[in-house]
């Protein structure tokens, strides 16, 4: 099977712009997670959308969203744009039997994302 | 904020020799997964021990996990160069509903 793939893999952007990223799961998985990486917070649950509906959700500001398609794909938008966005953006995919954390979760390569 | 705190930070060693990481986390957990991240690229997922097992094994990996101190540990034998990365650990919290890392160890292997 093929892995989870997430596009774009690198992306510069300027601070107030918004930017979409998007995720493919391996086939069959239901459950799409992303998690944000920086060096200074580590790894942390955006959220988590099953079946297309958003089952779990971090703590980050509304600037945040997710969308998941009928195909199990999903999407990241983060508007307005601050430095400290900057990260890695990873997302994971799991077949979704139980929430989140308590699968086995696949994840992609991330879309390393500079905010200039 | 962070599950827990992995132990050591950092850690060096020469090939065949073996490494040890450990994690604690805070909180009671379903299960606790380990994972392995090369130079900022995805997770690779390691192992995966539930909250009523004591001990797994797969390959040259050996994870414990102690409840009752709410810890665990990531064994890895006869290291390669190739080991060389970082290493997670992560809980689900519970039923948080997310898997909850800690900050990592980054082990480098010596050829």
């Amino acid at each position: 099977k093929a892995g989870v793939t997430q596009t774009p893999r690198y992306l510069i952007k300027t601070r107030g712009q918004q930017v979409t990223l998007s995720c493919s799961p391996i086939s069959g998985h239901r459950s799409v997670s992303w998690y944000q990486q920086t060096p200074g917070q580590g790894l942390q649950f955006l959220f988590e959308y099953f079946s297309e509906t958003q089952r779990n959700k971090g703590n980050f500001p509304g600037r945040f969203s997710g969308r998941q398609f009928s195909n199990s794909r999903s999407e990241m938008n983060v508007s307005t744009l601050e430095l400290g966005d900057s990260a890695l953006y990873l997302c994971a995919s799991s077949l979704g039997q139980l929430a989140g954390g308590q699968e086995t979760q696949y994840f992609g390569p991330g879309t390393r994302l500079l905010v200039l | 904020s962070q599950q827990g705190e992995e132990d050591p930070q950092a850690l060096s060693i020469q090939e065949g020799e073996n490494a040890t990481m450990n994690c604690s986390y805070k909180t009671s957990i379903n299960n606790l997964q380990w994972y392995r991240q090369n130079s900022g690229r995805g997770l690779v997922h390691l192992i995966l021990i539930r909250s009523n097992e004591r001990e797994k094994h797969s390959g040259r990996l050996r994870v414990t996990l102690d409840t009752s101190k709410k810890s665990s540990s990531l064994l890895i034998t006869a290291s390669r160069a190739a080991d060389t990365a970082s290493y997670f650990c992560a809980t689900d919290g519970g039923n948080t509903g997310k898997l909850i890392f800690g900050q990592g160890t980054t082990l480098q292997v010596k050829p």
